[in-house]
């Protein structure tokens, strides 16, 4: 039973530039969220896609966008990168919409130069 | 708005300590979820329990046990015997029942030494 697996687990680039992350969710879940990890802090929520919809977003400004595919596999995109989005993202799957445990991926670690 | 608070940055026991991780919350809402998550050094947040707020039983797995309280709105988290392999960091994280939005504290990094 494959879990959570997302892609690349490393990433550099350079600011201005444009990146996208990938995410498969654990086998059996419709729900995809993603996460930005700032180093020594908790995961702040970026938003959360549902049958190919953006559910909800948190505090990201629209340099942020996603996807949700029909396999329910979904991609991060930030554009016109800052410094500031250095970080681990991490990208979480669920079952439905009632708030149930959501199973995480090791993380893409972004760097940016 | 919700609000998740680990006031605990990091804490150092030995081997077989028993520990305390304080996890206090806010919210305005009346039906909310309270998480647990573990996090090792490889990155991948681990999840370890779910609580509805209309369920105040406290719980126990194996070495873990949970002590929610509504009254003082604290969800802690008691680890037994501790072992290195517990060393991590641990979020504990809140979500109204409204929102699909997780809020997570920022984390308590806890180091078993032998």
């Amino acid at each position: 039973d494959a879990g959570v697996t997302q892609s690349p687990t490393h990433l550099i680039k350079t600011r201005g530039q444009q990146v996208t992350l990938r995410c498969s969710p654990k086998s059996g879940h419709d729900t995809v969220s993603w996460y930005q990890q700032a180093l020594g802090q908790g995961p702040q929520f970026i938003f959360q896609y549902y049958e190919e919809e953006e559910r909800q977003r948190g505090n990201f400004p629209d340099r942020f966008s996603g996807h949700q595919f029909p396999n329910y596999s979904s991609e991060l995109n930030v554009n016109a990168l800052l410094l500031g989005d250095s970080a681990l993202y991490l990208c979480a799957s669920s079952l439905g919409q009632d708030n149930q445990p959501q199973h995480f991926g090791d993380g893409t670690r972004l760097s940016i130069l | 708005a919700q609000k998740v608070t680990q006031a605990q940055t990091e804490i150092s026991v030995v081997e077989k300590e028993d520990v305390t991780l304080d996890c206090v919350y806010e919210t305005r809402d009346t039906t909310y979820y309270l998480f647990w998550y573990k996090q090792p050094p490889s990155g991948e947040l681990v999840f370890l329990i779910r609580r509805n707020s209309f369920d105040e039983q406290n719980e126990i797995s194996g070495r873990y046990s949970w002590n929610f309280q509504k009254s003082t709105s604290s969800f802690n988290f008691t680890i037994t015997a501790s072992q290195v392999v517990d060393s991590a960091v641990y979020f504990c994280a809140l979500s109204e029942v409204q929102s699909t939005d997780m809020r997570f504290g920022a984390g308590t990094r806890l180091t078993v030494k032998p």
